[in-house]
């Protein structure tokens, strides 16, 4: 079963509006990872918070992690059609290499 | 500085014929991984390996096999191709954060 599971699945928003989107997970984590994927397209890292971290900011994305809850967020700031990808969260097992991904939130801006 | 490389980009398969998808990374990292991404779905973990010498099982393993040749090359395998497999493949490597390749879309007639 997935680590990761992002909520919700698609959204849609204007340009210059703030998009969030969440991810939950099932158990202890050294690090979580937030990436997007533009269509037929990789990965590209976004941004990534340790277990001992609470928040974390990177230009226009800021990152929130409650571990207690078992949770994440992402907040892109003053969306614009660029940004307009499938965004994913990726956690990792202490102890392991293993980065297993959540389902992925898609994001569409509208210009 | 090329970052993760995979080829083929593009690969058509009949059923029970293998074939190999490469993947090089030049950033000195230990950890690689292969993925297959299905359409709408999330990233499945195929296989990892951890360092140069050691392979792991991920979520989805059955039907690959992988090789690290070195620390640079993990190369994964297919030997008896079924429609199933049918996917995108993506290796990465990490440092701690992820790096991806570009993908190798194959279809698997």
């Amino acid at each position: 079963s997935q680590q990761g599971e992002e909520d919700p699945q698609a959204l849609s928003i204007q340009e210059g509006e703030n998009a969030t989107m969440n991810c939950s997970y099932k158990t202890s984590i050294n690090n979580l990872q937030w990436y997007r994927q533009n269509s037929g397209r990789g990965l590209v890292h976004l941004i990534l918070i340790r277990s001992n971290e609470r928040e974390k900011h990177s230009g226009r994305l800021r990152v929130t992690l409650d571990t207690s809850k078992k949770s994440s967020s992402l907040l892109i700031t003053a969306s614009r059609a660029a940004d307009t990808a499938s965004y994913f969260c990726a956690t990792v097992k202490p102890g392991t290499y293993k980065y297993i991904f959540g389902t992925g939130t898609r994001l569409k801006v509208l210009a | 500085n090329a970052g993760v490389t995979q080829t083929p980009k593009f690969q058509v398969l009949k059923t029970g014929q293998s074939m190999t998808l490469q993947c090089a990374q030049d950033m000195n990292h230990n950890s690689m991984y292969w993925y297959r991404q299905d359409p709408g779905m999330g990233l499945r973990l195929i296989y990892y390996s951890a360092s140069e010498g050691t392979t792991d099982k991920g979520e989805v393993p059955n039907g690959y096999n992988v090789s690290r040749l070195n620390k640079r090359e993990f190369s994964l395998r297919l030997e008896s191709a079924a429609p199933s497999q049918t996917s995108v493949y993506f290796c990465a490597s990490s440092d701690p954060g992820a790096f991806f390749g570009p993908g190798t879309r194959l279809t698997v007639l």
